[in-house]
């Protein structure tokens, strides 16, 4: 059984940049989350996506945006990056229904933005 | 609002202690999940527990305990006998179920950094 991955494990970008990360849910999964981790913080729900639609949303503006695939891998996109959006960005599938599995997490791109 | 409390921003302790980790939420939901995580330097989040609101029963697995107690918005975790590897932050984190009726969201606590020393 393959877990969460994501890709890349670290990246730099420049400020008004666009960024893309990457997530491959682990297998049987249909539901991926997005959450942004500042340092020294607790991960923050960005959005969650549940059979190629988005299923919630947290507090983040709208240059940070989603897709999920019909393989349910998953990508993350920021557009106008900021310096406050450097921080580590951690995906975690799951099944739809909670009670029944857990959310696993993958270990995360760490973005850096100048 | 949905809130999860970790008071405890680091706790260090020497090998062989046991060692509590408090955890105090807030959710409207009735129905809800708590979870405990374990965050080593690496980054990757490391599944620990999930308890059901309606399951009130305590928990054991090795040196790991959880205390869930549903009257005091509570979900502690024990560790007995630490050891080095146990080094880690570790999150508590609660889940919220959309309008729709799924559970969609963890809101986490801010982490306990605990430190075990040979």
């Amino acid at each position: 059984e393959t877990g969460v991955t994501q890709s890349p494990t670290h990246l730099i970008k420049t400020r008004g940049q666009q960024v893309t990360l990457r997530c491959s849910s682990q297998s049987g999964h249909n539901t991926v989350s997005w959450y942004q981790q500042a340092l020294g913080q607790g991960p923050q729900f960005i959005f969650q996506y549940y059979r190629e639609e988005e299923n919630g949303r947290g507090n983040f503006p709208p240059r940070f945006s989603g897709l999920q695939f019909p393989n349910y891998s998953s990508e993350l996109n920021v557009n106008a990056l900021e310096l406050d959006d450097s921080a580590l960005y951690l995906c975690a599938s799951s099944l739809a229904l909670w009670k029944n599995s857990p959310l696993h997490f993958g270990n995360g791109t760490r973005l850096t933005v100048t | 609002a949905q809130k999860v409390t970790q008071a405890q921003t680091e706790i260090s302790v020497v090998e062989k202690e046991d060692v509590t980790l408090d955890c105090v939420y807030e959710t409207r939901d009735t129905t809800y999940y708590l979870f405990w995580y374990k965050q080593p330097p690496s980054g990757e989040l490391v599944f620990l527990i999930r308890r059901n609101s309606f399951d009130e029963q305590n928990e054991i697995s090795g040196r790991y305990s959880w205390n869930f107690q549903k009257s005091t918005s509570s979900f502690n975790f024990t560790i007995t006998a630490s050891q080095v590897v146990d080094s880690a932050v570790y999150f508590c984190a609660l889940s919220e179920t959309n309008s729709g009726g799924s559970n969609y969201k963890l809101t986490f606590g801010k982490g306990t950094l605990l430190t075990v020393n040979p």
